[in-house]
């Protein structure tokens, strides 16, 4: 069965400086994978998303994600952070099974942004 | 356009009450989804909707636990008898046929069982 891990609960940035939130994946065959943002009260947003074509992801508000198929690793970064993007972020990995619909969520990771 | 919609934002009850959440999609979405994210369990799948037809209910928690959906398009979420440990956010989604890993949330239904 797919799973997917969140290797940090919290991560706190100063504003204007890099973002790295980390996602490995364990699957036994090639999955679609997703980063989600959620903001306080609000619902998911969908970041950027990997289905098998280009490796390097660009998504919504300057984040990017890299798939590394030798490392099962799909980390979520950003050059800059802005105050904005304090909010929790889910890695997310499709079904193996194509006629199944259920995605499978990481745990979350907290990202703090100071200023 | 306008995105996935659901209702009540809120909703309190005591236990033992039945609730119903509902979800209105994105116009044109085949596809619906019930989640349920809670502190200690995280986001979990409850049940998938193609059309009226729900292939997938293997999350739902409980036989408390139903939801329908008419006319392909809105839904609504049924639990029975609520428990405390009902309590949690219940999230829908929906996604078009072409791409249905690409799931559209809704705000949620914060739900409190007193």
């Amino acid at each position: 069965a797919q799973s997917v891990t969140q290797l940090d609960s919290h991560v706190s940035v100063s504003e204007g400086t890099p973002v790295l939130l980390r996602c490995n994946y364990s699957s036994s065959y090639s999955p679609s994978l997703f980063w989600y943002v959620q903001h306080p009260n609000k619902g998911l947003q969908l970041l950027l998303k990997y289905t098998s074509a280009a490796t390097l992801v660009k998504g919504i508000n300057g984040f990017e994600a890299e798939f590394k198929k030798s490392e099962t690793s799909f980390h979520l970064t950003k050059p800059s952070a802005h105050m904005s993007d304090a909010a929790e972020y889910f890695c997310v990995v499709s079904p193996q099974d194509t006629g199944r619909r259920a995605l499978t969520f990481g745990s979350g990771t907290r990202l703090q942004v100071q200023p | 356009g306008a995105g996935v919609s659901q209702s009540p934002s809120n909703k309190v009850t005591e236990k033992g009450k039945d609730v119903e959440l509902r979800c209105d999609p994105i116009s044109g979405h085949t596809a619906l989804y019930w989640y349920r994210q809670s502190l200690g369990q995280g986001l979990e799948f409850l049940i998938y909707f193609q059309g009226n037809s729900a292939p997938d209910k293997s999350g739902l928690p409980s036989d408390r636990f139903s939801a329908e959906r008419t006319g392909g398009s809105v839904s609504t979420l049924t639990i029975q008898r609520t428990q405390q440990e009902d309590s949690a956010v219940y999230l829908c989604a929906s996604s078009t046929p072409g791409q249905p890993y690409e799931q559209y949330f809704g705000p949620g239904t914060r739900l409190t069982v007193t």
